[in-house]
């Protein structure tokens, strides 16, 4: 089983500020990793799907990148409504697993 | 609108079963591969199992495999989870969610992230 692990666990973070969250793999899977937001007693939603590739409708200041093993989701500037956990998922081998999840907090 | 929507849930006793049904509407059901997963209380997710457009792929979770039955009706636009032998660590949020399909040049294939969830529904079990 591929494990995800996302760091840091928790941020706190003022508004504008730059956002960064990296999901490490425990082998290569390519750019089969796609990245959620789940707000508070919400389903998770899609935010990135391939590693780096945008979904429709998600604001621009959220991006990925990374391939193999190292992975980062960004969201560029801050916004109140961007206060969520985020988790990693890969769908390069079954099991699909998913991170731990990062939990981000608005200061 | 496309939407989601479990039900199902509730409480049970240890060995116990439980079925849970996935309402799907606005989009065509029978053209996307289908999955649950599930959270347990202040926790991640968890992948629990996946089931193909037609029914004829299915796979499952390890902590799943031998309890759990995946199934879907395309005819009802309809997924569900037959749950048997309930243990504690079952207690959860499961949520059913579609696999992202891409379209292009008349061919489409699935991408293997989750595009739509639903709302979830609750299953707790304890004695």
């Amino acid at each position: 089983e591929i494990v995800l692990t996302q760091s840091p666990d928790f941020q706190s973070v003022t508004p504008k500020e730059k956002v960064t969250i990296t999901c490490r793999a425990s082998q290569s899977i390519g750019s089969s990793l796609h990245w959620y937001q789940q707000k508070p007693d919400q389903s998770p939603k899609l935010l990135i799907k391939y590693a780096s590739q945008s979904i429709s409708g998600v604001p621009s200041r959220f991006s990925g990148s990374g391939s193999g093993t190292d992975f980062t989701l960004t969201i560029s500037s801050l916004e109140a409504e961007d206060a969520a956990a985020y988790y990693c998922h890969q769908s390069s081998s079954l099991p699909w697993t998913f991170g731990q999840g990062t939990k981000v907090e608005i200061k | 609108e496309v939407q989601l929507v479990e039900s199902g849930g509730g409480l049970v006793q240890p060995g116990g079963s439980l079925r849970l049904s996935c309402a799907a509407s606005g989009f065509t059901f029978g053209t996307y591969e289908m999955n649950w997963v599930r959270q347990a209380p202040g926790k991640g997710l968890e992948w629990v199992s996946y089931i193909s457009s037609s029914g004829s792929t299915i796979y499952y979770a390890d902590s799943v495999k031998g309890r759990f039955t995946i199934s879907r009706d395309n005819a009802k636009n309809s997924l569900y989870l037959q749950m048997n032998s309930l243990r504690a660590e079952d207690t959860a949020v499961y949520y059913c969610a579609r696999t992202l399909r891409y379209c292009s040049g008349g061919s489409c294939y699935s991408e293997h992230a989750f595009d739509i969830w639903g709302q979830g529904t609750m299953v707790t079990v304890s004695s």
